[in-house]
């Protein structure tokens, strides 16, 4: 399988800040990186697919690059909504996700 | 609006079969722009692709859990069902359900998820 590899494992910010985490895959999975967003107690969202394109409804504040092995999600400027887990995944073979970054308040 | 709830017992003795059931509502099973899958999530692991299904019953299934489970496609109930036998703590997890799109199946994103069924093995 694929290995996902996220950095930071948590980031500490404030509103207004822009955060940016990293995903590393050890092989070339070309733009099939996908990123979710998950808050404790629920379900993971999805906010960008094929590495780069924003899924209806997520906020342009959220944005994805990368392909090959690295990619990154930058939130431009983060919102009080914005606390939360980031998981990337990569759908170029069996899915498998990164261990997640945590964005906390600072 | 598309939803989708699991359902099934939260506890399960070790050796015994894990069963779930995800309903979905708002939106058809059949539907051939999706596909469906159950990921699993615990605090060590993290998350963990369980296995696809199409509406015709073509399945997909990771490599470490395929001689386990059985992922099976009710379109007269628009259900997907998950069941995971001999199962050990290490089973223990959320158990979510969700819809996968994309190009690149039997993978792809998962668009839409179920709120999720914690189920404890324990005896």
């Amino acid at each position: 399988d694929i290995q996902m590899t996220q950095s930071p494992s948590s980031v500490s910010a404030s509103i207004g800040d822009r955060v940016t985490i990293t995903c590393r895959a050890n092989q070339s999975i070309i733009s099939y990186l996908n990123w979710y967003q998950q808050k404790p107690g629920k379900a993971p969202e999805v906010l960008i697919y094929a590495a780069s394109s924003l899924q209806n409804g997520v906020p342009s504040r959220f944005s994805g690059s990368g392909s090959g092995t690295d990619f990154t999600l930058t939130i431009s400027s983060l919102q009080p909504g914005d606390f939360a887990t980031y998981y990337c995944q990569q759908s170029y073979s069996t899915p498998t996700f990164g261990q997640g970054t945590k964005v906390e308040f600072k | 609006q598309l939803q989708l709830q699991e359902s099934g017992p939260g506890l399960v003795k070790p050796s015994e079969t894990l069963s779930l059931t995800c309903t979905v509502s708002g939106g058809s099973i059949t539907s051939g722009y999706f596909y469906w899958g159950w990921v699993r999530q615990t605090p060590g692991k993290g998350l963990e692709w369980i296995g696809t299904i199409y509406y015709s019953g073509d399945t997909y299934y990771t490599s470490s859990l395929k001689s386990r489970i059985t992922i099976l496609v009710d379109t007269s109930k628009n259900q997907l069902s998950l069941r995971l036998r001999s199962v050990t703590a290490a089973d223990t997890a959320i158990y979510y359900c969700a819809r996968a799109t994309g190009g690149s199946y039997p993978f792809g994103w998962l668009d839409s998820w179920g709120q999720g069924a914690l189920v404890i093995v324990s005896s």
